[in-house]
């Protein structure tokens, strides 16, 4: 089964600052790709980051950048400069291309507050 | 062009009423999805669809049903509808392999 753990529920950080939230999946997928959504209050979902997991290479966008360790099954998302827009909700999701038949699977989600 | 749309934006339904929820896009993805997002929540899939007459259950799909005619068109049925139900719905679509989800606004939906 194909599944996507968030152990934190919620985290704060100064403006300004660097703030990591952690994911974790489980897959039995060779070829997938995971990605970090944000979720302001306007209940809008948006995009942060994307990586395929064949790729060795840790995605970059900016402010934002993952940690993907594959062996290890887990996929951070470093938020970097924090700024107040930064608040909202972000859930980390997977997605397998082949057992899995696209189905896209979230996490629960972790509450980020960036504090002036 | 408009996305993915979803209508209607907000509706309350009392215990055992039935209703559809529609979603239409105009990117011409094959990949759709239903999510339901409670308060406080992730989301969760009730159902997708890799293409026109493919329909498959997701994580949370008892209590409701899907169709898939057309590429366009995704809609969701609520059959009986239970206060179980009430939560924020959904509707996204993808292009495929690595494509992301794009996501329409959402519908409230509250039962009473």
């Amino acid at each position: 089964a194909q599944t996507v753990t968030q152990s934190q529920p919620e985290m704060s950080v100064q403006e300004a600052e660097t703030v990591t939230l952690s994911c974790t999946y489980d897959t039995s997928e060779n070829n997938y790709y995971l990605f970090w959504y944000k979720q302001p209050p306007s209940r809008q979902m948006i995009l942060v980051i994307r990586q395929e997991a064949y790729k060795q290479q840790n995605a970059t966008e900016n402010r934002f950048s993952v940690n993907f360790q594959k062996a290890a099954k887990s996929f951070s998302l470093k938020i970097s400069d924090s700024q107040l827009g930064d608040t909202a909700m972000y859930f980390c999701a997977s997605v397998g291309l082949k057992t899995s038949y696209d189905k896209v699977i979230f996490g629960p989600g972790t509450s980020l507050s960036v504090i002036p | 062009n408009a996305g993915v749309t979803q209508t209607p934006k907000f509706r309350i339904l009392k215990i055992g009423q039935s209703m559809t929820l529609q979603c239409t896009q105009d990117m011409n993805h094959n990949y759709m999805y239903w999510y339901r997002q409670d308060p406080g929540m992730g989301l969760k899939l009730i159902y997708y669809s890799v293409g026109a007459g493919i329909t498959d259950k997701g994580e949370v799909p008892n209590g409701y049903n899907v169709s898939r005619s057309t590429t366009e068109d995704f809609p969701l049925r609520l059959e009986l509808a239970a206060p179980s139900q009430t939560s924020v719905y959904f509707c996204a679509n993808r292009q495929g392999d690595g494509g992301e989800l794009f996501f329409g606004e959402g519908s409230r939906l509250t039962v009473l």
